[in-house]
Parts: structure tokens; sequence; C-alpha cells
């Protein structure tokens, strides 16, 4: 089947410009991760959805950032007001239920310039 | 709060050459850990993981860990290198029923 799909694969905004990117998630799992990997690192976690709620919102680096997800299917993450700091790739991953077993999207490589 | 160190940010074997990929980890309780690989332009796949069953875990493509707790460690091991070996592999310890820490990753080179 399907597996976890983002978009835009690549994205090149300037500073101070609002971004959105998608995820859509495998059909059927209720659980929607956020992930950041800036080079050289491993990823850093920034939200996790059950459903169309966010219990845990914790490592979002900044209010600049924001997430939603709705319909239990695709979720959106926005970034406002892009700095430098923020260019990295954007992983987006899902579960059945909450688990640590999560299947990963592609990613979508930010670059702010 | 759990972490994970990956020794080596680069490794390179010669193909057919055994594979080291060194992980350690500190946990205040028993962790879940898992290694998953990263191919060029690829998304993230779950290679192994041991969530204390048995310590020497099985995964795909002939990779192997083995669970030290003593050593706190968790190495990814292939016997014979293969060309479609060469990827980014990272090391990951749990730390929620959800989160998970991950360490910086391992470049693997594989000479031909």
């Amino acid at each position: 089947g399907a597996g976890v799909s983002q978009s835009p694969s690549n994205k090149v905004t300037e500073k101070g410009k609002d971004v959105e990117l998608r995820c859509d998630p495998i059909s059927g799992h209720t659980a929607l991760y956020w992930y950041r990997q800036s080079l050289g690192q491993g990823l850093e976690f920034l939200i996790y959805f059950q459903g169309n709620s966010a219990p845990d919102k914790s490592g979002l680096p900044s209010d600049r950032f924001s997430a939603e997800r709705t319909g239990g299917s695709v979720s959106t993450l926005t970034i406002q007001r892009t700095q430098q700091e923020d260019s990295a790739v954007y992983l987006c991953a899902s579960s059945l239920g909450t688990s640590w077993e999560q299947y990963f999207g592609p990613g979508t490589r930010l670059t702010v310039t | 709060a759990q972490s994970v160190t990956q020794l080596d940010s680069h490794v390179s074997v010669s193909e057919g050459t055994p594979v080291l990929l060194r992980c350690n980890y500190s946990s205040s309780y028993s962790p879940s850990l898992f290694w998953y690989v990263q191919h060029p332009n690829k998304g993230l796949q779950l290679l192994l993981k041991y969530t204390s069953a048995a310590t020497l875990v099985k995964g795909i493509n002939g990779f192997e860990a083995e669970f030290k707790k003593s050593e706190t460690s968790f190495h990814l091991t292939k016997p014979s290198a293969h060309m479609s070996d060469a990827a980014e592999y990272f090391c990951v310890v749990t730390q929620s029923n959800y989160q998970l820490i991950w360490g910086a990753g391992t470049k693997l080179i594989i000479k031909p």
C-alpha cells in the first residue's frame, strides 16, 4: 500500500516568509509525528498527534512553528517568518496507534535564503 | 533522560568485509533500541529493534545487533558488506511510549 507522503519535496524560501509543509500519513494510522533533521544531526522531535489533537508539542522550537491535523489524516506544519536556522529536512512519520514503530515519509528539504 | 551516542560519524569498509557500526546509550530504565537506515533521497527504514526479548536481534538485509546491558551498547554488524549497504545509519533509543531519541548518524561508505 501507499506509504507516508510529504510535499513539497524541496522548498526554497526567503527569510521572513511563511511556509507550509504537508504530510499524508498511511491510511488508518491514527498517530502522526513531525521531526526535524539538521545537517549532520539525528532527528529532533517536534510534535505528536493522536487523531486531530496534539498531546505533545514540546519539541516545537518557537512560537513561529505550528501544526494542525484535520480529519485524522493530513497534517500541515507551518513555519512563520522563516529564519536561516530553520533550514533542515522536515520528516513526518505515522503509526498505528501510539507506537515506537513509526513509518517515515521522504521528507521536505527546506532552504531559507 | 535517555541519550544515544554513535561513536563514528563515518565508517568505510571494502565490499565483502565485515561492518561494525557502534552505538552506546544512556537510559534510566530498560529501553527499547532501534537501528534505522536512510538511503540517499529515500525515507528512513527500520532495520531492526530490541524490545527486551532476545539480546541478539536479527534485522533485514543480513544486519544484526547485540544488546549488551553491562556495556550499554547496541552495535550493528553485518558479516559481509554489499555496495547497496552504503547509506546513513541511525541508532535510536526510546524515551516514552512514542518519543524516540536519535543518534547523530553514521555514514557507511563501501569501497569496491
